[in-house]
């Protein structure tokens, strides 16, 4: 297996524009997270999937971000608007089983907002 | 809520020891440990379930303290590949989201 895929893996944006982010997780998973590292807050927790449906969103920062996962081997994260606040390094991460095992991450989307 | 990890940062000689902390004013369900390599993303160490468990995998291994609602990772004999941010994330419960701490950040010197 090719491992969890992200794209873009850098993305530069103008402030007001829609960003979407996708992932695809390892296949046979059933977790999948959507996370946000930054210096200042270092590793966030955004949103997890549990069999496509989302199980927690308390991470989430804002109604300006959304996730989806119509089907068990696509994500997507969206923020509208962008703003030069939301710059961070975004990933995607997939487990197995549940919370308790081990998450596999890719290798995540640099995000720039000007 | 988020686990506080000590040091922030250490700076050791190839072949000497550490141990990084992690500790929650919760008590845990389990605690998870990552490392991550600059411009990398965060690779699985280990997940420390029980309180007491101890888990090894040849020179990295942790302890899980419930008690005092802490985990150590020990890294012996430091290798130069050992560089990186070490992070825990601790899990309060079974329907909890996985809390992250700030890291620790080691560098190996030769």
């Amino acid at each position: 297996d090719a491992g969890v895929i992200q794209s873009p893996r850098h993305e530069v944006t103008e402030m007001g524009q829609e960003v979407t982010l996708r992932c695809k997780p390892i296949s046979g998973h059933d977790y999948l997270f959507w996370y946000r590292q930054t210096m200042m807050r270092g590793l966030e927790l955004l949103i997890y999937f549990n069999n496509n449906v989302p199980i927690d969103d308390s991470g989430m920062p804002e109604d300006r971000f959304s996730a989806k996962m119509p089907n068990a081997s696509f994500s997507t994260l969206k923020i509208q608007p962008s703003e030069p606040r939301d710059s961070a390094v975004y990933f995607c991460a997939s487990s197995l089983e549940s919370l308790n095992t081990e998450a596999f991450f890719g290798q995540g989307t640099r995000l720039t907002v000007v | 809520q988020q686990p506080v990890q000590s040091p922030q940062a250490v700076i050791l000689r190839e072949g000497e020891d550490a141990v990084i902390n992690c500790s929650s004013s919760k008590a845990l369900y389990s605690v998870h440990w990552y490392r991550q390599k600059h411009g990398e993303a965060p690779v699985f160490l280990m997940i420390l379930l029980k309180g007491g468990e101890q888990k090894g995998h040849e020179k990295i291994s942790a302890s899980f303290n419930e008690k005092k609602q802490q985990s150590s990772l020990y890294l012996t004999a430091s290798q130069l590949s050992y560089s990186g941010t070490y992070f825990c994330g601790t899990l309060l419960g079974s329907n909890y989201q996985l809390i992250w701490g700030a890291g620790t950040k080691l560098i190996i010197k030769p």
